[in-house]
């Protein structure tokens, strides 16, 4: 994998419902893996760093899990609301290139 | 600290304008980042400086696109001639250093309508 990819690009659920979503990224000369959520109209906001293979972080309801040997981390969401409606960017190196988002729309 | 701060929020100029972009990044971060946001890219890293020295500019659209770091704290991001099809939302971001695990923040953006 030369580039950041994300998956799926969009994605609809209920409310109350979990979710995950994953990002793939170039495993050699692996220096951070970074989450983001971006608003519509805001500014991206750092969700997590991650920097250890098998590393899991936590901030409420949302969660990451890193696997730097193959390559991949998953975003994972606990009972969706409205407001975590966003797309959500992963990037990777240092110099911080993301992939193209997946779009999350959480339906009350 | 103010955060990343941009300007202008907005810009509109016409075809054939020279038009730039400036970014004050927040004090004691290494690194700054310009990216653009497109429909077809999504967020589009342009160019990256470390130190104030640039590092990665293969993300440049072409020869149009200069970007100058000439302190700590100021950058820009020219364009000359502007097209229409370099409208967007070109965001600055700075960092401590992200390749040692430090998040980066993000400017507000600066909307750039070329007509």
């Amino acid at each position: 994998i030369l580039n950041v990819e994300q998956s799926p690009q969009s994605l609809h659920v209920q409310e109350g419902d979990s979710t995950n979503f994953t990002c793939s990224f170039p495993s050699s000369n692996f220096y951070a893996l970074h989450w983001y959520r971006w608003e519509t109209a805001k500014s991206p906001e750092a969700l997590f760093v991650m920097t250890l293979n098998g590393d899991e972080k936590k901030k409420g309801r949302i969660s990451a899990t890193l696997n730097t040997k193959e390559g991949y981390s998953y975003l994972y969401i606990k009972g969706s609301q409205p407001e975590d409606s966003a797309t959500y960017l992963c990037g990777s190196q240092g110099n911080l290139i993301f992939g193209k988002g997946t779009k999350l729309s959480v339906k009350p | 600290d103010a955060g990343v701060i941009q300007s202008p929020r907005h810009e509109v100029t016409e075809m054939g304008q020279e038009v730039t972009l400036r970014c004050k990044p927040i004090s004691g971060h290494n690194s700054l980042f310009w990216y653009r946001q497109t429909m077809m890219r999504g967020l589009e890293l342009l160019i990256y400086f470390n130190n104030n020295v640039p590092i990665d500019d293969s993300g440049m659209p072409e020869d149009r696109f200069s970007a100058k770091m000439p302190n700590a704290s100021f950058s820009t991001l020219k364009i000359q001639p502007s097209e229409p099809r370099d409208s967007a939302v070109y965001f600055c971001a700075s960092s401590p250093y992200p390749g040692q695990g430090t998040e980066a923040f993000f400017g507000q953006g600066t909307r750039l309508t070329v007509v």
